[in-house]
C-alpha cells in the first residue's frame, strides 16, 4: 500500500501570508496526486488534480506542484475563508489520503 | 446542478447491518465511476469502495473487504453501500463521491470532484 505523509499536521498563519503544505508518497506516484479542502462540518472539495491542475472555479491563489514522491500545495495569499483542513490524495494505485493539515488564522 | 444526497445512516449494534444510499442528479450518472469515503469522528478521510460506471468492477479497502458491498442502479441514478458485520471502528460519516471524468475504455483512476453532504453511521451497543 502507498502511504502519504503530510506536513505539517497543523499550521497557524496570518491573512496575506504565503502558506505551503507538503505531501510525500512512500513510492513514485508520478503526478497522480490531488488536493482537497474540508471546512468544519462540510464535505471535502477538490482544489487541485493531477498534482498541479486547478479545478474549475477554484481561486488562483491555490496551486500545486511536484511529481514522483514529493508534492507541494501553496496558498499565495491566505484569506480568512481558507481556514480548513487540507488533504492530499494519491490515486496511482488505489486511493490513499494524507492525514490532513489543519490551517488556522494567527 | 450536480448533486449527491446520501441517506440511510443511523445507530446500529455491533454485528448489525445497514444500507446507505446516494441519490445523484444533474449529470449522466451511468457514465461515471462512484466512490464511498468515510471519516471517523475527529479523524481523516478513508477511501472505502469504488464501482465502475457500469457496475462491472468493484474495489474495496482492506478494512471493509468481505463485509461491505458497493452497488448501483443506473436506472434510478442511485449508489448503494451494504454494510454487514458492523464494528465500532466503522463509526463515521460516510460520503459518496463522483469521479471527475467519465469512464472510457480501460479502467482509469480519477480525482473525486463532487461529494455528497455525508450520512452518519454509529455502531454502538
Amino acid at each position: 500500500d502507498i502511504q502519504m505523509t503530510q506536513s505539517p499536521s497543523s499550521l497557524s498563519a496570518s491573512v496575506g501570508d504565503r502558506v505551503t503544505i507538503t505531501c510525500q508518497a512512500s513510492q513514485d506516484i508520478s503526478n497522480y496526486l490531488n488536493w482537497y479542502q474540508q471546512k468544519p462540518g462540510k464535505a471535502p472539495k477538490l482544489l487541485i488534480y493531477d498534482a498541479s491542475n486547478l479545478e474549475t472555479g477554484v481561486p488562483s491563489r491555490f496551486s500545486g506542484s511536484g511529481s514522483g514522491t514529493d508534492f507541494t500545495f501553496t496558498i499565495s495569499s491566505l484569506q480568512p475563508e481558507d481556514i480548513a483542513t487540507y488533504y492530499c490524495q494519491q490515486y496511482d494505485n488505489s486511493y490513499t489520503f494524507g492525514q490532513g493539515t489543519k490551517l488556522e488564522i494567527k | 446542478q450536480v448533486q449527491l444526497v446520501e441517506s440511510g445512516g443511523g445507530v446500529v449494534q455491533p454485528g448489525g447491518s445497514l444500507r446507505l444510499s446516494c441519490a445523484a442528479s444533474g449529470f449522466t450518472f451511468s457514465s461515471y465511476g462512484m466512490h464511498w469515503v468515510r471519516q471517523a469522528p475527529g479523524k481523516g478521510l478513508e477511501w472505502v469502495a469504488f464501482i465502475r460506471y457500469d457496475g462491472s468492477n468493484k474495489y474495496y479497502a482492506d478494512s471493509v473487504k468481505g463485509r461491505f458491498t458497493i452497488s448501483r442502479d443506473n436506472s434510478k441514478n442511485t449508489l448503494y453501500l451494504q454494510m454487514n458485520s458492523l464494528r465500532a471502528e466503522d463509526t463515521a460519516v460516510y460520503y459518496c463521491a463522483k469521479d471527475r471524468k467519465a469512464a472510457a475504455g480501460k479502467l482509469q483512476l480519477y480525482a473525486f470532484d463532487i461529494w455528497g453532504q455525508g450520512t452518519m453511521v454509529t455502531v454502538s451497543s
